[in-house]
């Protein structure tokens, strides 16, 4: 069965700073995707990035950088310079190829603070 | 492009009551679903559907809950009777094809308090 898990419930940090968001996931399939979305107070799940379990490139939008390695069974998001409009609940999920059946599994989420 | 519709917004009921949720997917996307998202946690998937047929809806408690499509389209959520412990934020969202090829978008979603 896949799994996701986001060990940290809360992370806070100061404006400026630089703050990493861990994900590490459990997966049968050689087949899968994973995501990370980010949820503001506002409650509206907002897409961040989808990445497929043969592209293992990092990449980096803006302030927002992603490291995938499949050796650790890890997707981390890397979040520079943080913003105060950063502050939000971000959550990794997890989706395999199965005859359609593509829902998300979803991590339970780590809550971001940025304090000004 | 308009996203995800989802009426109501907020819904108060007691418990044993029934009720509904609506969803309207992003224009031309074949592929809905249905999540619940208790507080603290993320989102579970309920139900989801490929056009108007049912893909997984393996974590649906067919008890009580129940969901249609009935023209490929928009799509209804139903509760019936309701119990405390479903107190939530039912989220739907909708892709463009299955199979994960496509990023799912989510609505809003429809906050249910069960008294």
């Amino acid at each position: 069965a896949q799994k996701v898990t986001q060990a940290q419930t809360e992370i806070s940090v100061v404006e400026k700073e630089d703050v990493t968001l861990d994900c590490v996931y459990e997966t049968r399939d050689t087949t899968y995707y994973l995501f990370w979305y980010k949820q503001p107070p506002s409650g509206e799940l907002v897409f961040l990035i989808r990445r497929n379990s043969f592209d293992e490139q990092n990449e980096i939008s803006g302030r927002y950088s992603w490291n995938f390695q499949k050796s650790t069974s890890s997707f981390n998001f890397t979040i520079t310079a943080s913003q105060v409009v950063d502050s939000a609940v971000y959550f990794c999920a997890l989706s395999e190829r199965g005859g359609g059946a593509d829902g998300l599994t979803f991590g339970k989420g780590t809550h971001l603070i940025i304090q000004p | 492009e308009a996203g995800v519709a989802q009426s109501p917004r907020y819904k108060i009921i007691e418990k044993r009551q029934s009720v509904a949720f609506w969803c309207n997917p992003i224009s031309g996307h074949a592929t809905l679903y249905w999540y619940q998202q208790i507080l603290g946690q993320g989102p579970k998937l309920l139900i989801q559907f490929q056009n108007n047929g049912v893909v997984d809806d393996s974590q649906l408690p067919k008890d009580r809950f129940s969901a249609e499509r009935l023209k490929g389209v928009d799509s209804t959520l139903k509760i019936q009777p309701a119990k405390l412990e479903d107190s939530a934020v039912y989220l739907c969202a909708s892709s463009l094809t299955p199979g994960a090829r496509d990023t799912q978008y989510f609505g809003p979603g429809t906050r249910l308090t069960v008294l």
